[in-house]
């Protein structure tokens, strides 16, 4: 079936540190793929995607780039902020057997940024 | 403009009793999915509709758990009789599906229930 695999946390790091969130998939078929954030009692947003191989999604200093040979979309950002601090999920989105589109998330990684 | 809408924020109730949980999706969406966050299990898809018709509920856990979506404006979540294993965050999201992929969902902040 179709899966996910991200990078367990939690994570914490530095203010302006670089930030890598490791994101692996699993799919019969050709997904879209989707970083969404969720930062404290609030429901998830999405934060950047892609839709074929090589392209690279970005926002708000955030980029991952489609890997078609290698199965990933890692999140990558240069230098982060304490804003920053939320929990990151992975998604991928293909049509189901009912006909439909289907997002299957990751586990979610919950990222910690300290002053 | 609003946003997705759910209601009630925080639910404690008791084992056997009744719980619904409503949501309004944004104006002009067609799709409205149903979730659950846990730890131990994370994100689950419960439900889903498309023209307010359910499409997919394989991720009901059971039949306590029961799902409507009586209009385009309105749906429920409804678990009877709630068990304390039932305790989660429930995730309201809706999309505007006008082509395939667009994977863009757009959540409510949650309903949390405890279930004693």
């Amino acid at each position: 079936g179709n899966s996910v695999t991200q990078m367990e946390g939690p994570v914490t790091l530095s203010e302006e540190a670089f930030l890598t969130i490791n994101c692996t998939y699993t799919a019969t078929g050709y997904p879209s793929l989707f970083w969404y954030v969720q930062y404290p009692g609030e429901g998830l947003q999405l934060l950047l995607k892609a839709t074929k191989a090589d392209d690279k999604g970005s926002n708000k200093g955030f980029e991952a780039t489609y890997r078609k040979e290698t199965t990933s979309f890692h999140l990558e950002k240069g230098s982060v902020q304490v804003s920053d601090s939320a929990v990151y999920f992975c998604a991928l989105s293909l049509i189901s057997n009912f006909g439909n589109e289907k997002l299957t998330f990751g586990t979610g990684t919950r990222l910690t940024i300290i002053p | 403009d609003a946003g997705v809408i759910q209601s009630p924020r925080h639910e404690v109730t008791e084992m056997g009793q009744e719980v619904t949980l409503r949501c309004k999706p944004i104006s002009g969406h067609n799709s409205l999915f149903w979730y659950r966050q846990t730890m131990m299990r994370g994100l689950e898809l419960l439900i889903y509709f498309n023209n307010n018709v359910p499409i997919d509920d394989s991720g009901m856990p059971e039949d306590r758990f029961s799902a409507k979506m009586p209009n385009a404006s309105f749906s429920t979540l409804k678990i009877q009789p709630s068990e304390p294993r039932d305790s989660a965050v429930y995730f309201c999201a809706s999309s505007l599906r006008t082509r395939p992929n667009t994977g863009e969902l757009f959540f409510g902040e949650g309903s949390r229930l405890t279930v004693l």
